[in-house]
């Protein structure tokens, strides 16, 4: 099956400015997740988002971020007020259902960059 | 709460030798095991996926794994490197509906 795609691949953005960061599934799936990278680290589940709610989300994922999808494809997390801490890599991931025996296809992510 | 643990965080083998990545899992429930692959520049590609049944799996690129409760292990391996099997592997453990990731293994292959 094939992966999503993320818009940026890169982005480079200032201390405070806030950032969009986008996963364009190829089909139309229901179940979205987020996970991010911090350089030499582990790979890191911030969220998951099911039928335009969130079903979980992790301690990192607090009122700096939000997901949404505003036009019934593109899926979108937000992070406002970019923090030096906040770089890293995101992958944006989806499955066909929702349980964990479902495959997770991965986007090839964007890489944040926080000055 | 599960989670799992890579030992090694670089491989390093000859063309044509076993590759051998080591994963070791907690887990309260039967778990769901997963090998992740990273090739530069790219996103996270499933290698294999062990939910329930045979405890050997056989997953792309002639890689395998086998899971094993008495040792909480799920051990990725391939008999015969290749050049082209330089990457960064991760193994995961499912809980819920999210992975919980390994650190990562990065393997080298020398010619």
């Amino acid at each position: 099956e094939p992966e999503v795609t993320q818009t940026p691949s890169h982005q480079v953005t200032q201390m405070g400015q806030e950032v969009i960061l986008r996963c364009v599934p190829i089909s139309n799936h229901l179940y979205f997740y987020w996970y991010r990278q911090i350089l030499g680290q582990k790979v890191e589940f911030l969220v998951s988002f099911y039928n335009n709610e969130i079903s979980e989300k992790s301690e990192i994922f607090d009122d700096q971020f939000s997901v949404e999808r505003p036009d019934g494809s593109n899926f979108t997390l937000k992070i406002r007020s970019t923090k030096l801490e906040d770089s890293a890599m995101y992958f944006c991931a989806r499955t066909s259902g929702g349980t964990i025996q479902e495959t997770q296809y991965f986007g090839p992510g964007t890489r944040l960059l926080v000055l | 709460a599960q989670s799992v643990t890579q030992l090694g965080s670089h491989v390093s083998v000859s063309e044509g030798a076993l590759v051998l990545l080591r994963c070791n899992y907690s887990s309260s429930v039967p778990p769901y095991l997963f090998w992740y692959v990273q090739y530069p520049n790219q996103g996270l590609q499933l290698l294999l996926k062990y939910t329930t049944g045979a405890t050997l799996v056989k997953g792309i690129n002639g890689f395998e794994a086998e899971f094993k409760k008495s040792e909480t292990s799920f051990h990725l391996t391939k008999p015969s490197a290749h050049m082209s099997d330089a990457a960064e592997y991760f193994c995961a453990v499912g809980q819920g509906g999210k992975l919980i990731f390994g650190q990562g293994t990065e393997l080298s292959v020398k010619p």
